[in-house]
Parts: structure tokens; C-alpha cells; sequence
């Protein structure tokens, strides 16, 4: 049974202002993202880490940043919301040590809306 | 370009009934394979995944899904649909030794009573 957990499950703010998503998993798991996922279209990958203080972008351009401190943390930070920022925001890990096929868990999803 | 598409957006289907949801895929080498269900309001859950071997593979929840190369295809089915498996519906992939996943744009399936 997969445990990943994200915080806030919505979050409606204004613009301008700083926020961080929350996404932490109790798995062990060494490969975490972040995608972003918007009605009607596929999602995207924003973030990856291999592990501890690795960050990678991923495919969609995306003006939010990310840290991996912990093996179990790895939040989402916007500097500053927009508009344009309004979507849904999934975390994932996978752990793909010892030769597990690394499928994706999921957590339940951020839902922002940047007024 | 390397891709997937999931050609149907909406597919509405009477309960008892069976279902098909098409995924089709464009990469150099056969990728590993999966099939997610997104409920509303929630992440996204494993249903199957192919990596290798038996190209029909059976997953949780009744469904199973069927690789073929030829076609570069992996579609989605279930001989008997509940009202249960409304939600959404999204194929991925990813190759070897990278496992940052691809979706498609998902498919929404309906069940009518």
C-alpha cells in the first residue's frame, strides 16, 4: 500500500503571493515528481529527483522551483502565484532499487487556484 | 517525436457492458507500459502495467489490457462494466532505465444505469 501524502489538498490564494505544496512520502522511495495536470489534458511532468539534493525540470516549462532535503520530502514552491498557475498539482514516487519496475504512486493531488 | 495517444475523450457505456479504451504509443523501442484510473477528486491508482512477456496482462478491478508491437498499441478492457468504473482513464509510458512517465490525455469513461 502506497503512502504519499500532499498538503494542501486545495489551496485558493491571491496573486502574488508565495505558496508551497507539500508532498511527502513514507515509503523510502528515491525518485519523486510532480506533474501537472489540467482538465481534458495529459499530464505533465514539471519536476523529478533521483534522490537526496537531485532536481531535475521536467518536459512543461514551469516557473515553480523544488528541493530535495529528505529522502521523504519534496515540496513545490511558487515565488509568485499567478493566474496562470491555477491547475492541479500531483505528486508521485517510485522506488526503483533492487530491480522493482518502478511504476508511479500518487498522492491525491494539490487543486490551486490564483485568483 | 516520442508520444501517446489515447484517441477517445469521453466513452459512455451502459453498466453490464463491456468496455474498450484505446492507447497507442509512438517511441523508438517498446517502453514499459501502465494503465492509471483517476477518480474525481483523488490520484492516480495503478490498474496494470506491461513490461515484458505475456503480452495480455491482467490488472486489479476486472481489467486487463493486451500489447501489441505491431500496432504499437496497449488497449484497456473489461468484459463487464459497474457503476463503479466511472472516472478517468490514462495511459502511460516510459522506456527503459527512464522512468519519468508519459501520459496521454486520458479518457473519461461514463456509466449509464
Amino acid at each position: 500500500e502506497a503512502d504519499i501524502y500532499q498538503t494542501p489538498r486545495y489551496l485558493v490564494i491571491g496573486t502574488g503571493k508565495k505558496i508551497t505544496l507539500e508532498c511527502s512520502q513514507t515509503m523510502g522511495h528515491d525518485k519523486m515528481y510532480w506533474y501537472q495536470q489540467d482538465p481534458g489534458m495529459e499530464l505533465h511532468l514539471i519536476h523529478y529527483s533521483y534522490g537526496v539534493n537531485s532536481t531535475e525540470k521536467g518536459d512543461l516549462s514551469s516557473e515553480s522551483t523544488v528541493s530535495r532535503i529528505r529522502t521523504e520530502h519534496f515540496p513545490l514552491t511558487l515565488e509568485s502565484a499567478r493566474p496562470s498557475h491555477t491547475s492541479q498539482y500531483l505528486c508521485a514516487s517510485s522506488d526503483t532499487s533492487g530491480g522493482n519496475t518502478g511504476e508511479l504512486f500518487f498522492g491525491e493531488g494539490s487543486r490551486l487556484t490564483v485568483l | 517525436a516520442q508520444s501517446v495517444t489515447q484517441p477517445d475523450i469521453h466513452i459512455t457505456v451502459s453498466e453490464g457492458a463491456s468496455l474498450e479504451l484505446r492507447c497507442n504509443y509512438s517511441y523508438g523501442a517498446t517502453p514499459y507500459l501502465f494503465w492509471y484510473v483517476q477518480s474525481p477528486g483523488q490520484g492516480l491508482q495503478l490498474l496494470l502495467k506491461y513490461f515484458s512477456g505475456d503480452t495480455l496482462v491482467q490488472g486489479i478491478k476486472g481489467f486487463e489490457a493486451e500489447f501489441k508491437r505491431s500496432q504499437s498499441s496497449f488497449n484497456l478492457r473489461k468484459p463487464s462494466v459497474h457503476w463503479s468504473d466511472a472516472a478517468e482513464y490514462f495511459c502511460a509510458v516510459a522506456l527503459l532505465d527512464d522512468y519519468k512517465l508519459s501520459f496521454g490525455a486520458g479518457t473519461t469513461v461514463t456509466v449509464r444505469a
